[in-house]
């Protein structure tokens, strides 16, 4: 199985300004087609994941433009450029190239 | 609006089954491939089963196999979680999601979970 690792796991941030979370995979997940199968969820409290961010960089339709993705190979980054107390919750990343699909182990974000 | 609820949740003892069901609207659900993920309390979540949208593949995780059964009915706009040999391990929220076809792990569509508890 692919592991995914996250770091930090835990994250305080004042609000406006910027956080950084990194995942690292096991291995590459570039697929064959030229993709690369990385998403980012986060999932506030007491709701359902939700997706962010879908293939290392592109927004899912609603997502704020404050967050974005980056990365490659097995490295990968989610950035969010100014954080809102909307933002608290646990950011997990997960990959898609290979079953089973594996999550890290969530970054939990709260507000300072 | 797109809408997924789960039913059929709830406490059974270790060795019993239960059903999970999950219906969707708001979305062309036979042009979507639908996955259960689920989320032990204090955990993160884990993907535990996914089936292509006309119903022709299915796929889980090893730890299931053998014991639950994905399925679904497009002319109900159904998707179904069959969990049978319950194990105290299988306690969780469950999630249904759905993805577009060809894409089944964009998971951009969530349920609101339903709580199984495998107890005696």
């Amino acid at each position: 199985d692919i592991v995914m690792t996250q770091t930090p796991l835990s994250l305080s941030v004042t609000p406006g300004q910027p956080a950084s979370i990194s995942c690292k995979s096991s291995q590459s997940l570039l697929h064959s087609d030229g993709k690369t199968y990385l998403y980012w969820y986060l999932q506030k409290p007491g709701q359902s994941p939700q997706l962010l961010i879908y293939e290392v960089s592109s927004r899912f339709s609603g997502v704020p433009d404050r967050f974005s993705g980056s990365g490659s190979g097995t490295d990968f980054t989610l950035k969010i450029s100014r954080v809102e107390a909307e933002d608290v919750g646990v950011f997990y990343c997960m990959q898609g190239i290979h079953l089973p699909w594996t999550f890290g182990q969530g970054t939990k974000v709260e507000i300072k | 609006e797109v809408q997924l609820v789960e039913s059929g949740g709830g406490l059974v003892q270790p060795g019993g089954s239960l059903r999970l069901s999950c219906a969707a609207s708001g979305f062309t659900f036979s042009n979507y491939w639908m996955s259960w993920v689920r989320q032990a309390p204090g955990k993160g979540p884990e993907w535990v089963a996914t089936i292509k949208h006309d119903g022709s593949e299915k796929y889980c995780v090893d730890s299931v196999k053998g014991r639950f059964t994905i399925s679904r009915d497009n002319a109900k706009n159904s998707l179904y979680l069959q969990m049978n040999s319950l194990r105290d391990e299988d306690t969780a929220m469950y999630y249904c999601a759905g993805a577009p076809a060809g894409v089944g792990h964009r998971l951009g569509y969530w349920a609101q979970g339903t709580l199984v508890t495998v107890s005696s």
